[in-house]
């Protein structure tokens, strides 16, 4: 079965600090990972994919299949990255993509 | 590109009613649809997955006859809420895969509330 797990509900910073949002996976084949980024009264973004290995915004993320986790990190935390960010797994290309819960990220200046 | 327009945005309806929310890809053709609900400050939920010409794929749990969903056309799928209750009251969101990079992309969601 597909499952998404991000341990942390909430994580809060100060501005300038490093953040890394954790996101692990639970999936028997070859998934595809997403992170996903929600700001306030805004429709969900694709922040970036395993596949594409870019950075978008300072932000990148790992496939890790040993540990199964695909963690979103950045350096230097800004206060406009306040905001909802939801690891997301595809077990094939454009088939379903299920979400885990969800990490308030809070940046404090 | 590649945008989902979802109609309304909010809507408030009386219990017992029916409510009608439309997902509409803009400049693509989305053979494939999905609907999620979310709840304040939680995950995102699928509820089905929608392809167009055929039935829709419900996940475990999900009641296919309250919740109907039509997706007649490439451009177009529909969730009806039947005989809403305010535990039904929620945020729903469409979403549709995308033939060309298989990424996916995203209503504005609509905004639920039986009274």
């Amino acid at each position: 079965a597909q499952r998404v797990t991000q341990p942390e509900k909430l994580l809060s910073v100060f501005k300038g600090a490093p953040v890394e949002l954790k996101c692990n996976y639970s999936y028997s084949g070859s998934p595809e990972l997403f992170w996903y980024v929600q700001y306030s009264r805004q429709r969900l973004q694709l922040l970036l994919r395993h596949i594409s290995r870019e950075s978008i915004k300072g932000f990148t993320a790992d496939l890790n299949k040993g540990e199964t986790s695909f963690h979103l990190k950045k350096p230097f935390a800004q206060e406009e990255d306040s905001a909802m960010y939801y690891c997301a797994l595809s077990g094939n290309q454009g088939g379903k993509l299920i979400f885990g819960q969800g990490t308030e990220l809070s940046v404090k200046p | 590109g590649a945008v989902v327009s979802q109609h309304p945005s909010w809507v408030i309806c009386k219990s017992g009613t029916s409510v009608k929310i439309e997902c509409r890809s803009l400049d693509f053709q989305a053979t494939t649809m999905f609907w999620y609900r979310q709840f304040p400050k939680q995950s995102l939920m699928l509820m089905a997955t929608s392809n167009e010409g055929s039935k829709a794929t419900y996940e475990q749990g999900v009641e296919k006859d309250k919740f109907l969903i039509n997706h007649a056309s490439l451009t177009l799928s529909t969730l009806t809420v039947t005989s809403a209750h305010p535990e039904d009251s929620s945020f729903y969101i469409c979403s549709a895969s995308l033939t060309t990079n298989y990424g996916y992309t995203f209503g504005s969601g609509t905004r639920l509330t039986v009274v």
